[in-house]
């Protein structure tokens, strides 16, 4: 069974760093790009980041470039989400997902979904 | 203010038929495919739609998809209390090199 497990996130203070893992399990992890979304309290989907099926391609949304990297470690079949300097409105539940193919810029629907970890920016 | 406009409620009563419109542009909608994903408060968003109107595995033929130009569209038919949920329209902007969601739309079912 595919499956996306988060972990990492929690309580930190505004300027704070905090890093998201994202487990994944039941595919060939090396060969899909990743993608992290997420949903700000009484808000909608957010896209983040995502990152190419070889890690050597990354896309941020406006409002994370430059504060957020993604990476994985396909030999750990992870996904990671490093947020620096973080903010208030960054405050949000984040979601890892699966897209379906080797790049995120052709291959961009989100067919697996983890549950969602909770980050609170917060002092 | 998300690239992907959707009006921020729709509703109707069991048994009957909604729309959900997604518009969008010639760098997003207009040359791209929309995906369509139905998120329930505290659980993992799930893909009903794909490439404009393919259904994954397991998703009922009520759910229905439709591109046209720079608009999208996602039929319900059969309305059950279980469709109640937040709708998200999803696409590539080429322009940007993002990924971008539409605001959603809140479905109720009366």
């Amino acid at each position: 069974e595919v499956h996306l497990l988060e972990s990492g996130g929690g309580l930190v203070q505004p300027g704070g760093s905090l890093r998201l893992s994202c487990a994944a399990s039941g595919f060939t992890f090396s060969s899909y790009s990743m993608t992290w979304v997420r949903q700000a309290p009484g808000k909608g989907l957010e896209w983040v980041s995502a990152i190419s099926a070889s890690g050597s391609d990354t896309y941020y949304a406006d409002s994370v470039k430059g504060r957020f990297t993604i990476s994985r470690d396909n030999s750990k079949n992870t996904v990671y989400l490093r947020m620096n300097s973080l903010r208030a409105e960054d405050t949000a539940v984040y979601f890892c997902a699966k897209l379906t193919g080797v790049h995120p810029m052709y291959y961009y629907h989100m067919d697996v979904w983890g549950k969602g970890m909770t980050v609170t920016v917060s002092s | 203010q998300s690239v992907l406009t959707q009006p921020p409620s729709v509703s109707a009563a069991p048994g009957q038929m909604v729309t959900i419109s997604c518009s969008g542009s010639s760098s997003n909608i207009g040359n791209k495919y929309v995906s369509w994903y139905q998120h329930l408060p505290g659980t993992a968003p799930k893909l009903l739609i794909y490439e404009n109107n393919k259904r994954p595995s397991g998703i009922p033929d009520r759910f229905s998809g439709s591109k046209s130009g720079t608009s999208a569209t996602l039929d319900i038919t059969e309305l059950q209390t279980g469709d109640e949920a937040d709708y998200y329209c999803g696409t590539c902007d080429t322009s940007l090199s993002v990924l971008v969601f539409g605001g959603g739309t809140k479905l109720t079912v009366l």
